[in-house]
Formats: structure tokens, C-alpha cells, sequence
């Protein structure tokens, strides 16, 4: 595609749920960012996969929330028993070298608001 | 579309003035910055980057600058213009890592 894409655009979870974000990133892109945006806020790192490897997941909050791109190309971003403090909006971006110290290209995002 | 940030530094210029907005990054250590645009509802937009061993970068109306003495960065546009309007972030990485680590924005709004 053009580029980063993420699904769902929105998504209203209930306390207690779980949900699933999905990134398809830019064809052939090695390096793929999760990144956790609050109202008002810079975005905040949450997770990086170079290819198929998670090589850091530092910045993910809590063991409720998972990070798989199993094939290389698209990620999935799950978060287990939602809390409200989870509410806020999720950017995935991807950029062809490995690292984050080159030119990253982000998705529109997903806005996760928990009720 | 959403509001990125209710509370940011606004900076307000006439159309047709140059821009400057500013960042103090954290990190003595890094080596790499890059500022981002984020209009309301989407994702930021690479603007324009610059590695340490450089003082100064210019793109298309837009020039960045890097002071490592004292870990400030500065992005100025030339002629704003409307489209230009929207939050401004800075980023900074070290050591080819992992992360970006963003600085808190700025909100510039254009006068017509």
C-alpha cells in the first residue's frame, strides 16, 4: 500500500475486555514501532520488531499487553482486560533500516477509548 | 477530527511570517532528532531530521537547527502558510536504538 495502515480506526472497549489493533506497514519495511499516544501528549514507545523479531518491548506498560508480527509484515497489538488508563490512541509506524534513527513513517492510529 | 493536545505551548503566527519553535531534548548522548507534524486526527509526518554531526539542515522552506551545547533544537519555517498549522513534535534516538523519545509539542496556528 501507500502506507502505514491501521484498523480499527476507533474502537470502544468495555472495561474488562480484550482487544486486538491491527498494522499493516509499509511493503518490505524491516522495522516496525508501536507507539502509545495520550491526550495532549508526545507519542510514547511501546515496542520494536525488526522483521519477525521483537527485539524490545521495553516501554509496554504491563503483561496485559502483546506484540506479534509473526510473518515479518503485518503486527497485531493485543491488550488483555482493558483498563481505562489504556484509553488513548496507538501508532504504528515502520521505516526500511533497522533502528530508530532514520526516517519512520506513521499510521493514522488507532483511538482505544476503554468505558 | 480529535484535538492532539488541549494544553500545549501554542505558538500563533500571521500567514506569510517565518516560524521558529523550539525543543530541549533530554538525553546529552544522542545523536539523532527528528521532528514530526501532527494535524488532528492523524498520524505525525516526518518533517525533517539531522544527525550530531551536523549544526544545520535545510529542507523545502523548513531549516532545523542543533545546538549540542545545549541540547536544543530548533525548527524554523519559512513564509508559514495555513497547511501548516497543526502540532509539532521533536524526537530524539541515541546510539541507533530502538525508540524514539518525543518531546511534549508545540501547537502552531496560522493566521489568515
Amino acid at each position: 500500500g501507500a502506507g502505514v495502515s491501521q484498523s480499527p480506526r476507533y474502537k470502544v472497549a468495555k472495561r474488562g475486555q480484550d482487544v486486538a489493533l491491527r498494522c499493516d506497514p509499509i511493503s518490505g519495511h524491516v522495522s516496525l514501532f508501536w507507539y502509545q499516544q495520550a491526550l495532549g501528549q508526545g507519542p510514547e514507545f511501546l515496542t520494536y520488531f525488526q522483521n519477525e523479531a521483537q527485539l524490545d518491548k521495553s516501554g509496554l506498560p504491563s503483561d496485559r499487553f502483546f506484540a506479534e508480527r509473526p510473518e515479518g509484515s503485518v503486527s497485531t497489538l493485543k491488550i488483555q482486560r482493558t483498563q481505562q488508563e489504556d484509553s488513548a490512541v496507538y501508532l504504528c509506524a515502520s521505516s526500511q533500516r533497522q533502528g530508530a534513527n532514520t526516517e519512520a513513517f506513521f499510521g493514522q492510529g488507532t483511538r482505544l477509548t476503554v468505558v | 477530527g480529535e484535538s492532539v493536545g488541549l494544553h500545549l505551548p501554542t505558538l500563533s503566527v500571521q500567514e506569510g511570517d517565518n516560524s521558529i519553535i523550539n525543543c530541549a531534548y533530554s538525553n546529552s548522548a544522542s545523536d539523532y532528532f527528528i521532528w514530526y507534524k501532527q494535524e488532528s486526527g492523524k498520524g505525525p509526518q516526518f518533517i525533517i531530521d539531522i544527525r550530531s554531526n551536523m549544526d544545520k539542515r535545510q529542507g523545502q522552506r523548513v531549516t532545523v537547527l542543533l545546538n549540542k551545547t545545549v541540547k536544543h533544537l530548533s525548527l524554523q519555517i519559512a513564509a508559514t502558510q495555513p497547511g501548516d498549522s497543526a502540532v509539532y513534535f521533536c524526537a530524539e534516538n541515541w546510539n541507533a536504538g530502538n525508540m524514539l523519545t518525543f518531546g511534549g509539542g508545540t501547537r502552531l496556528m496560522v493566521k489568515p
